[in-house]
Parts: C-alpha cells; structure tokens; sequence
C-alpha cells in the first residue's frame, strides 16, 4: 500500500495526558497537512509543510499543539496536556510536488478519544 | 462568518435526479478550488478540481465563478453510490486549505 498512512488508528486517552500521532506520505510527496474533523464539520486546517519547513499553522497550534517533519518525510502532532474537547478525528495529507498538482491524498485518520 | 460556506443540507434525491450543491467563499486572493467526496467514517477523496472555465468529469461539473466568489457542482443521474458528504475546498496562494461543513447527499431507490 504506497497511500498515506496513520498511526495509530484510533487512541483513548485521560484528560490531561499527551498524544502523539504519526503520519507517513506517498514517498515523493513534499507538501504534508495536518486537519482535525469533529462530527458534521469539515476538517479543520491546522498546519502544512513543504518538506521540513513548517510553512503555514493556525493560531490551534501556538498552544498545546505542536507538530513536526524533522527530515521532511514522516511527521509528528502532539498534544499536550489533553482536553476533551480534542477528541476528534486527526487527518493527514500529503500533495506532490509537481507544478500544478495540488490535490491532497488524505490518510485514513486517527481518531482521539479524550476521556 | 465562515470562511467557505456550503448549502447545509441534507439533500435526498430520487435515482437519476439532478442535483446541485453551492459553496461560497470570502477570500477573494483564494488560488485554487475543489471539490472532494468524503464517505461515513472515510477520508476525503478528491472528485474534481473547478477552474473558472468550468469542468466536467462524467456526470459531474464544477463551475467557478470568481467575480462572485462562489462554486457549484452538478451531479446529473445520481446513483445510489453518489451518497456521500461533499466538501468544498479553497486554498490560499500560501498553500493553506480551507474545508466547508460539507453537504450530504442520500440518493434513493
């Protein structure tokens, strides 16, 4: 399977402890995006690198959210200090690099439950 | 406001009907615009981009209008694995994309 690909799938946790979720891209993808989606709403920008360089974030990520591509091919969301409002479902995408080509190849998701 | 806004929905149409969904956006610098198909409990998958010639694909066709900042799919002869949420996408010349809420559509027998 060379799709983008999410782990872990799904993740319980208590309130107040950290998470880390890993998104692995299409290889030869540069561009890689991270969303959150909470029932009927659309996924949620949250932050987007092209390679290593973390170009574009929402004011979501200045907080308890931090994400990282530190050699510009797997990257790293960490939570920290959970709440329940994070549980959502976590998405990554990645988009190649080819002038023009700006579709986003989503993985399948990792879905927090914050108790 | 919202930054992109989709008709709410839901839509439930006959097989075989003509049904068409509307997103509006308020970035008037937006580069580049899409619509993608998301199933129950899926991720989304991209269905066209729209370009302001307009674009069909099958059954399916986008229009943009910039001067109004507004986007518009058209399903004709759904089928039943038409069903899904439709998603509206915008994206910034700074690489960033902005989802709507998304329509659902439920094509029936």
């Amino acid at each position: 399977d060379t799709g983008v690909s999410q782990d872990p799938r799904h993740k319980i946790t208590k309130r107040g402890q950290n998470v880390t979720f890993r998104c692995d891209p299409i290889s030869e993808h540069n561009r890689l995006y991270w969303y959150r989606q909470t029932l009927g709403q659309g996924p949620e920008f949250l932050t987007y690198f092209q390679n290593e360089a973390q170009l574009e974030k929402s004011r979501l990520l200045s907080d308890r959210f931090s994400a990282e591509r530190p050699k510009g091919s797997f990257s790293t969301l960490e939570i920290q200090r959970t709440e329940q409002g994070d549980s959502a479902m976590y998405l990554c995408a990645s988009s190649p690099p080819w002038a023009g080509e700006e579709t986003q190849y989503f993985g399948p998701g990792t879905r927090l439950l914050v108790l | 406001r919202k930054e992109v806004e989709q008709d709410p929905g839901p839509f439930n149409v006959p097989e075989g009907a003509t049904v068409a969904f509307n997103c509006t956006y308020s970035n008037s610098a937006s580069q580049s615009f899409f619509w993608y198909r998301q199933d129950c409990r899926k991720e989304p998958k991209l269905l066209m981009s729209v370009y302001s010639s307009g674009n069909e694909d099958g059954r399916f066709t986008a229009q943009l209008n910039r001067a109004s900042q507004y986007i518009s799919l058209l399903i004709r002869d759904s089928k039943l694995s038409d069903s899904a949420t439709y998603l509206c996408v915008v994206t910034s010349n700074a690489g960033k994309s902005t989802f709507g809420d998304g329509t659902t559509l439920t094509v029936k027998p």
